[in-house]
């Protein structure tokens, strides 16, 4: 079993709807978990980091956490085709210090 | 800029030769990391430092690859006889070393081995 899981996708969402990504962990020492946007050809962007369970919000971005599920979401408010991207989740395990990433989701907002 | 700098953007070479890249980690952050991404995948965990100490390296890493981090400052990855398998997305990343903190890319050096 992989460690963070993903469902690749593609996603596809109306422009102006709320886009959810998925991802779960298997480790639960995992302590820190990220969400990443990567455009084609481009490095990874952080947009969220989440340490404890509940809700953090962020402008459009909402990522909820729930420890006990072993889940992380990101829920994105009012698509727009910029958006568009692959979103990677990340955890870092207590004591371990790196990150380990899912395969991503490849989002796609439609206008 | 006070981001993480990679270099070069984009290498192509024969297959056999050695490479080398460097990073720049934003200039606070002691813990610094590769990454390498191929297409449809995520970052795959290569190596990190902390300072210029190499605390860890994966298991799936070939002898052919090698990091350094002289002086804890910038950081450099070495492929030797490279091979078609090594053309992917060589990523560098750094982060504090205290507490639950993020961790920021560079752009990500493209190689492609011929």
């Amino acid at each position: 079993q992989k460690e963070v899981e993903q469902n690749s996708g593609p996603l596809s969402v109306p422009e102006g709807a709320i886009a959810s990504l998925n991802c779960t962990y298997s480790d639960r020492g995992s302590q820190s978990f990220f969400w990443y946007r990567q455009y084609s050809g481009k490095s990874p962007e952080l947009i969220m980091s989440i340490y404890s369970n509940g809700d953090k919000e962020d402008g459009r971005f909402t990522a909820q956490l729930n420890k006990a599920s072993q889940y992380v979401s990101l829920l994105i408010r009012d698509s727009q085709p910029s958006d568009s991207a692959t979103y990677l989740c990340a955890e870092s395990i207590q004591g371990a210090q790196k990150l380990v990433f899912g395969q991503g989701t490849r989002l796609t907002i439609n206008p | 800029d006070t981001g993480v700098s990679q270099d070069p953007r984009h290498k192509i070479t024969k297959r056999g030769q050695n490479v080398t890249f460097r990073c720049d980690p934003i200039s606070e952050h002691n813990r610094l990391y590769w990454y390498r991404q191929t297409l449809g995948q995520g970052p795959e965990f290569l190596t990190y430092f902390q300072n210029e100490a190499q605390l860890e390296k994966s298991r799936l890493l070939s002898d052919r690859f090698s990091a350094e981090r002289p002086k804890g400052s910038f950081s450099t990855l070495e492929i030797q006889r490279t091979e078609q398998g090594d053309s992917a997305m060589y990523l560098c990343a750094s982060r504090q070393y205290r507490g639950l903190t993020e961790a920021f890319f560079g752009q990500g050096t493209r190689l492609t081995v011929v």
